[in-house]
């Protein structure tokens, strides 16, 4: 069975371009995460997907990052226009719906750079 | 709201020798705990959970964790660290809900070097 995937691994744009970040959860999977870590600090939660829903989006840094999830199943992170303070890896998530806890498996996370 | 401290940003053990990573949390709610383990050009993979069971968690690859209340506390160990270890460890604290969003909240990681 396929993990969580997650396109580009890197990105390297320009300040002011627009990048849009890719990540397919696992088949079935309800909950999707998004996570960023910026270098030399700790992993942070931006937002909650349940299907397309958005549940929790109160890690978003402002309103320069969008997050859609379209039909509940793959989704994307945009951010426009980049700057300087974007640059770091994003890390997707999913899990699946059921009540309780339930285990959520990462993505190889993508690293984006911008100069 | 939660937080997480991971005690040393690197550290360094000899093959063989005891693996001891230390992670505190703060919590106003009963926490689920986690260690998480990424190594190289890989994503973050889920080595062991605390979830108001046991105290002491036995994970992958012969990691365990102990839940200490009084101390907030949930170090890791492995009595004897191999080669493979290598790579970077992330403590995360989760508040339990019952349902709705499992947002982790992580500590900055801690990188563990093993010496042949």
């Amino acid at each position: 069975e396929a993990g969580v995937t997650q396109f580009p691994s890197h990105s390297v744009i320009e300040k002011g371009q627009t990048v849009t970040l890719r990540c397919d959860p696992i088949s079935g999977h309800d909950n999707l995460y998004w996570y960023r870590r910026v270098m030399g600090k700790e992993i942070k939660f931006l937002l909650h997907f349940v299907k397309e829903s958005k549940q929790d989006e109160s890690g978003m840094p402002n309103n320069r990052f969008l997050a859609e999830r379209t039909g509940g199943t793959y989704s994307t992170l945009k951010v426009q226009p980049a700057e300087l303070e974007d640059s770091g890896v994003y890390f997707c998530a999913s899990s699946q719906g059921a009540r309780g806890w339930t285990e959520a498996f990462f993505g190889q996370g993508t690293r984006l750079t911008v100069v | 709201a939660q937080s997480v401290t991971q005690l040393g940003s690197h550290v360094s053990v000899s093959e063989g020798a005891l693996v001891l990573l230390r992670c505190n949390y703060s919590s106003s709610v009963p926490p689920y705990l986690f260690w998480y383990v990424q190594y190289p050009n890989q994503g973050l993979q889920l080595l062991l959970k605390y979830t108001s069971a046991a105290t002491l968690v036995k994970g992958i690859n012969g990691f365990e964790a102990e839940f200490k209340k009084s101390e907030t506390s949930f170090h890791l160990t492995k009595p004897s660290a191999h080669m493979s270890d290598a790579a970077e460890y992330f403590c995360a604290v989760s508040p339990y809900s019952g349902a709705g969003s499992y947002q982790l909240t992580f500590g900055k990681g801690t990188k563990l070097s093993v010496i042949p």
